[in-house]
């Protein structure tokens, strides 16, 4: 993928934890916004962040995104079992003129 | 309630061609660019197209371009994709989602609503 994430991250309930979103200068770097997605299996996905630091209503403040320089992050904090779900990240890449996601992250609550 | 609805999906063999539609509620459609998204089984998620809302702006991703044709009808609220050239690859759920962006822009938005997905499965 354009943009690098995780694959994998864990937390224990109630620990903070973060989701890179690594890019380049032809899509993050060059202040392309970024958007994260929540996903639960079988579920369509669904926006937890937009345009880099913005909460869509009805979204948790315990979630909040983050952009500086070629990278992006979501950081979740007071995780909670309800949290373990699949993120991607999304922006768009001006080499590819296309908008392109990250590869996805499956975070998991121990 | 803004609902989007996909159709069309099933099992097609290499090469053959489908059409998806995305019947769409409780906003006004014909304001808001729309866009295709694809999931292979156990994969994550893949930009398909984007379609701006008059139908001015329309983008591809490289791995459909010249296959796929995206469309929409404002006048009955619904968003279409043609598939054609069919491959084992293009195997996925394909969603509906609500576009932010506009104009040449649209791309750099982010999909607000998004459908329940239509399942392709592209086999002989």
């Amino acid at each position: 993928s354009v943009l690098t994430q995780p694959p994998s991250v864990s937390g224990a309930p109630g620990q903070r934890v973060t989701i890179s979103c690594t890019g380049s200068s032809s899509n993050i770097g060059a202040g392309y916004a970024v958007h994260w997605y929540q996903q639960f299996p079988g579920t369509a996905p669904k926006v937890l962040s937009y345009d880099n630091d913005n909460r869509p209503s009805g979204v948790p403040d315990r979630f909040s995104g983050s952009k500086s320089g070629t990278s992006a992050s979501l950081a979740i904090t007071g995780l909670q079992a309800e949290d373990e779900a699949y993120y991607y990240c999304q922006s768009y890449d001006s080499s590819l003129s296309n908008s392109v996601f990250g590869g996805g992250t499956k975070l998991t609550v121990l | 309630e803004v609902q989007l609805v996909e159709s069309g999906g099933g099992l097609v063999k290499p090469g053959g061609s489908l059409r998806l539609s995305c019947e769409a509620s409780g906003f006004t459609f014909g304001t808001y660019s729309m866009n295709w998204v694809r999931q292979a089984p156990g994969k994550g998620l893949e930009w398909v197209s984007s379609i701006s809302s008059s139908s001015s702006y329309i983008y591809y991703a490289d791995s459909v371009k010249g296959r796929f044709t995206i469309s929409r009808d404002n006048a009955k609220n619904s968003l279409f994709l043609q598939m054609h050239s069919l491959k084992a690859e293009d195997t996925a759920v394909y969603y509906c989602a609500r576009g932010t962006g506009s104009g040449y822009q649209m791309l750099w938005g982010y999909s607000d609503y998004w459908g329940q997905g239509t399942l392709v499965t592209v086999s002989s």
